[in-house]
């Protein structure tokens, strides 16, 4: 199992909209709707902000979109503030009761 | 509204068990599995393991040979064991909430575990 594959980093001026790319297999994401993000400011725990690829929890920001394509998943942060400046990372259902996370993408807001 | 917190020696030796527990606030610990993922220095997100309310458990293939999750529901509390650990186990430790192929939500702080003798 390797990790699935994100951007270190992706920056962006506030208001602006950035897209964050979460690449795996075809015996994870492309496998499954089951892709899921968390957000983690500096010292803080992750915290869920998409499930199932496009679900966005109950008081999550609407600036958070999901989508998936193939073995890619990507996270659409739309209208960027600085409160978004924080670790993003993916995760996959990879089969037989297995997760697999991602690297993580660090956001700068500009 | 459920919390979780880690606990457990934040310095191991190698050769050792690693040791950590995971105490659920604010809700049951029915109806999820409880895992812990962990986050070695400048590396991503390693899934660890997961064990139900039952007692049921699932490992990561890498990490089988050397894990043991546990769980005690009269003390709201799940357990890892790790043994044989080596530099390449000093990570920052989390324990969430699962439910089942779907989310892992909500998160504990996270705790650092450093192996060195």
């Amino acid at each position: 199992q390797s990790a699935l594959t994100q951007p270190a980093s992706v920056s962006g001026s506030p208001g602006q909209s950035i897209t964050i790319s979460c690449t795996g297999t075809n015996h994870d994401i492309g496998s499954y709707k089951l892709v899921s993000w968390y957000q983690r400011h500096p010292g803080k725990a992750p915290k869920l902000i998409i499930s199932e690829v496009i679900k966005r929890p109950s008081g999550v920001s609407h600036r958070f979109s999901g989508s998936k394509s193939g073995n890619t998943a990507s996270l659409t942060i739309s209208g960027l503030q600085a409160e978004d400046e924080a670790d993003y990372f993916c995760c996959s259902y990879a089969g037989r009761s297995t997760y697999i996370f991602g690297r993580g993408t660090t956001v700068t807001v500009l | 509204q459920v919390q979780l917190q880690a606990s457990g020696p934040g310095l191991v030796k190698p050769s050792e068990t690693l040791s950590l527990t995971c105490t659920v606030s604010g809700g049951s610990l029915n109806d999820y599995s409880w895992s812990y993922i962990r986050q070695p220095p400048g590396k991503g997100l390693e899934w660890i393991g997961h064990v139900s309310f039952s007692g049921n458990t699932d490992y990561n293939p890498s990490l089988r040979s050397r894990v043991t999750i546990s769980i005690d529901t009269s003390k709201s509390q799940f357990s890892l064991k790790l043994s044989s650990v080596t530099a390449a186990d000093t990570a920052v430790y989390y324990c969430a909430r699962l439910k089942p192929d779907i989310w892992f939500d909500p998160w504990g702080q996270g705790t650092l575990v450093t192996v060195s003798s």
